[in-house]
C-alpha cells in the first residue's frame, strides 16, 4: 500500500465549477499536508500548505485537512481554464519543506474547458 | 524570488554515456537540495537528499553510484547519470529549500536511446 493515494484522472470540469481534489494516507506521523500544481514539463508549484487539522483559504482555493480520517482536500471554486494542471498532494512529518523529506501522491490531472 | 533552474531542460543521449544534470537557486543560497524523478503519470520520487559539502543522502533503492550527486556549493548542485540505459529516461526534478519551503526547478527530461 502507498502512503499517499490520489486519483490520477483526468478530471474535466466545465469552467466556473467548483472542483474537489483528495488524497488519503496511511502514516499517522504526517503533520504538515502540502498542494503542488504542476504544468505539463514544467516542475512544481507550491499552492498552499496546512499544519496538522483544520481549514485555510486563499483566495479561490481551500485546503482541508481532517487527520482522523487521514483525508486531505483543494476546493477550487470558480475555475479557470488556466487552473488546467496536475495537483499534487504532498506530506511531511517534520515540515513543509526545508531540509525534510516531502512523500507526493500521484497526482490528479484537471481540465477545466470553455 | 526563490527561482531554481535546471540545464539542461532535457537531453538524449546514447546506452552507455554519461549525462550531467546541474540544479542551480539563483537569488538565494540553499544547504539543501533534493533529486526527485517522475515516470509519466507517477508521483515525484525522491532519490537523494544533498547537502552542501557532505556527501548525499540516497533513498532505498536509488544507486548512489550510478547517479552521483555533488553538492559543492550553496547555489549549484549536480546529478550525473552515469553509463545511462533506456531504463533511466525520465523526467528528472531537482528542488532547493530555502526557510521551510522547497521550490522546484523546471525539470530535466532525459532520454536515453
Amino acid at each position: 500500500q502507498k502512503e499517499v493515494e490520489q486519483d490520477p484522472g483526468p478530471l474535466s470540469v466545465p469552467e466556473g465549477a467548483i472542483v474537489s481534489l483528495n488524497c488519503t494516507y496511511s502514516n499517522s506521523a504526517f503533520q504538515y499536508f502540502m498542494w503542488y500544481r504542476q504544468y505539463s514539463r514544467k516542475g512544481p508549484e507550491l499552492l498552499m500548505y496546512t499544519y496538522s487539522s483544520g481549514n485555510k483559504e486563499d483566495g479561490r482555493f481551500t485546503a482541508q485537512v481532517d487527520k482522523s480520517s487521514k483525508y486531505i482536500s483543494l476546493f477550487i471554486r470558480d475555475s479557470q481554464p488556466s487552473d488546467s494542471a496536475t495537483y499534487l498532494c504532498a506530506m511531511s512529518a517534520k515540515g513543509t519543506g526545508g531540509g525534510n523529506k516531502l512523500t507526493f501522491g500521484t497526482g490528479t490531472q484537471l481540465k477545466v474547458e470553455l | 524570488g526563490a527561482v531554481v533552474s535546471q540545464h539542461p531542460s532535457w537531453v538524449i543521449c546514447k546506452s552507455g554515456t554519461s549525462v550531467k544534470i546541474e540544479c542551480r537557486s539563483l537569488d538565494f543560497q540553499a544547504t539543501t537540495m533534493f533529486w526527485y524523478r517522475q515516470f509519466p503519470k507517477q508521483s515525484l520520487m525522491l532519490m537523494a537528499t544533498s547537502n552542501e559539502g557532505s556527501k548525499a543522502t540516497y533513498e532505498q533503492g536509488v544507486e548512489k553510484d550510478k547517479f552521483l550527486i555533488n553538492h559543492a556549493s550553496l547555489t549549484l548542485s549536480t546529478l550525473t547519470v552515469t553509463s545511462a540505459h533506456p531504463e533511466d529516461s525520465s523526467f528528472y526534478i531537482c528542488s532547493a529549500s530555502r526557510l521551510d519551503t522547497q521550490y522546484f526547478g523546471p525539470g530535466t527530461r532525459l532520454t536515453v536511446l
